[in-house]
């Protein structure tokens, strides 16, 4: 199984919502990513959960919040987001986070901020 | 700060025909990984291919292959026997051996294929 899944598909959600993405994966991969993708642009790293602990922090916003409850999943909490926000979020795994390990991404949520 | 260059944003090719992606690269670090990877419309981006830097021959994973140019730090990929299902978006990426998965990513081309 080398597959990432993510939970919704599709999110619609306005600037005063609350609302939470979910990935999992099932390789037993130590690292998990978060990237947000905008239209024909390149993915831009947002996370990085190795061995469950938060690793990076791409100077993101405190109104994405990621939590890594166990090594399979990986969530990311929204909150009062902004239209700007509006993206692809994609989620991906590696067995590490160092070493040359495939990076498995999954389909990603689509997000649209009203 | 490292940066990748993909300076075709968009390429055709004839269904079975072959085609080049170019990329290039700006670093002053010896040992990198390279990478293409694919993102079909509406699907997950997979990985196409890599190379080691420290590894001399080419890397060719079916009809995929690349061209990788150390001194000239270029990294094209050529896709030979173009399928419909080529038709995607790749991105070059680079990463360092030294530090974590971050990959820096290239801006995209969009290949289509014509059937």
């Amino acid at each position: 199984d080398t597959e990432v899944t993510q939970t919704p598909k599709h999110l619609v959600m306005g600037m005063t919502n609350k609302k939470s993405l979910k990935c999992e994966q099932h390789m037993g991969h130590r690292a998990m990513y978060w990237y947000k993708q905008k239209a024909k642009k390149p993915p831009e790293l947002m996370f990085v959960y190795s061995y469950e602990k938060l690793s990076i922090n791409e100077s993101v916003p405190s109104r994405f919040s990621p939590e890594c409850p166990n090594s399979s999943l990986l969530n990311l909490h929204l909150h009062a987001l902004q239209p700007e926000d509006s993206a692809l979020y994609l989620c991906a795994s590696s067995q590490d986070y160092y070493g040359i390990y495939e990076q498995y991404f999954g389909p990603g949520t689509r997000l649209t901020v009203t | 700060a490292q940066t990748v260059t993909q300076s075709q944003p968009e390429m055709s090719v004839q269904e079975a025909e072959t085609v080049t992606l170019s990329c290039t690269y700006d670093t002053s670090e010896s040992d990198y990984y390279l990478f293409w990877y694919k993102q079909p419309p509406s699907r997950q981006m997979i990985l196409v291919i890599r190379q080691e830097a420290y590894k001399q021959q080419n890397a060719t994973e079916n009809r995929f292959s690349v061209n990788f140019q150390k001194a000239a730090k270029s990294f094209s990929l050529k896709i030979s026997d173009s399928q419909l299902g080529d038709a995607a978006m790749y991105f070059c990426a680079y990463r360092s051996a030294n530090y974590g998965q971050n990959f820096v990513f290239g801006p995209g081309t969009r290949l289509s294929v014509l059937p």
